[in-house]
């Protein structure tokens, strides 16, 4: 059975930062493309940010380009968002997802249940 | 960035109806489009990729269709366990996009 689960998040000060991992079971890791999507409270999905699945590769949302950083640990079979000036507007449920990618599709086969990102004073 | 609207926003049905919506890119997707079904404090589930593909283990009442900006996902027969959101996704082009969510719930 595929399982993604996310942990790290937490209540954290603006400008802090937090360190969220995903540790990936049942699948290939290494064979994926992994990513971050955000969900804030009430609203909808928003992609944060992808990572290749050699770890060689990363892309940003322009809303949290040199603040975060994606990376990946292929033989611990994990995959890590380090959040750096953290503003309210980060305040979301963090769910990682892996990609899967044919000639004619690309979809989010597999996401975990996420970790809730609270930024506030 | 390509702007993913879905409509309506929120939906009420009974169990038992044929239920449509609707999802609108901002320019054309090709048949990169896909549906994801999430309920209350869980994870979002794919149902339908590359617009008209049911992925494994989904009902056959689900179904989609549509290419180049137009794409509708269809409930041919609402059971209680389909009461949730639905959420439309393009893979066109970086970064993937999401329309703003369908709440379909209980009438």
């Amino acid at each position: 059975e595929v399982q993604l689960v996310e942990s790290g998040g937490g209540l954290v000060q603006p400008g802090g930062s937090l360190r969220l991992s995903c540790a990936a079971s049942g699948f290939t890791f290494s064979s994926y493309w992994m990513h971050w999507v955000r969900q804030a409270p009430g609203k909808g999905l928003v992609w944060v940010s992808r990572i290749s699945s050699d770890g060689s590769s990363t892309t940003y949302a322009d809303s949290v380009k040199g603040r975060f950083t994606i990376s990946r640990d292929n033989a611990k079979n994990t995959l890590s968002l380090q959040m750096n000036s953290l503003r309210a507007e980060d305040t979301a449920v963090y769910h990682c997802a892996s990609l899967y990618s044919s000639s004619w599709s690309e979809y989010f086969q597999h996401w975990g249940q996420g970790t809730l990102v609270t930024v506030s004073a | 960035d390509i702007q993913m609207t879905q409509s309506p926003s929120s939906l009420s049905a009974s169990v038992g109806d044929r239920v449509t919506i609707t999802c609108r890119a901002s320019q054309s997707i090709n048949s990169y489009l896909n549906w994801y079904q999430q309920k209350p404090g869980k994870a979002p589930k794919v149902l339908i990729y590359a617009a008209s593909s049911l992925q494994s283990g989904v009902p056959s009442r689900f179904s989609g269709s549509g290419s180049g900006t137009d794409f509708t996902l269809t409930i041919s027969s609402l059971q209680p366990e389909d009461f949730a959101t639905y959420f439309c996704q393009q893979s066109y082009s970086t970064p993937p996009t999401f329309g703003q969510g369908t709440k379909l719930e209980i009438k």
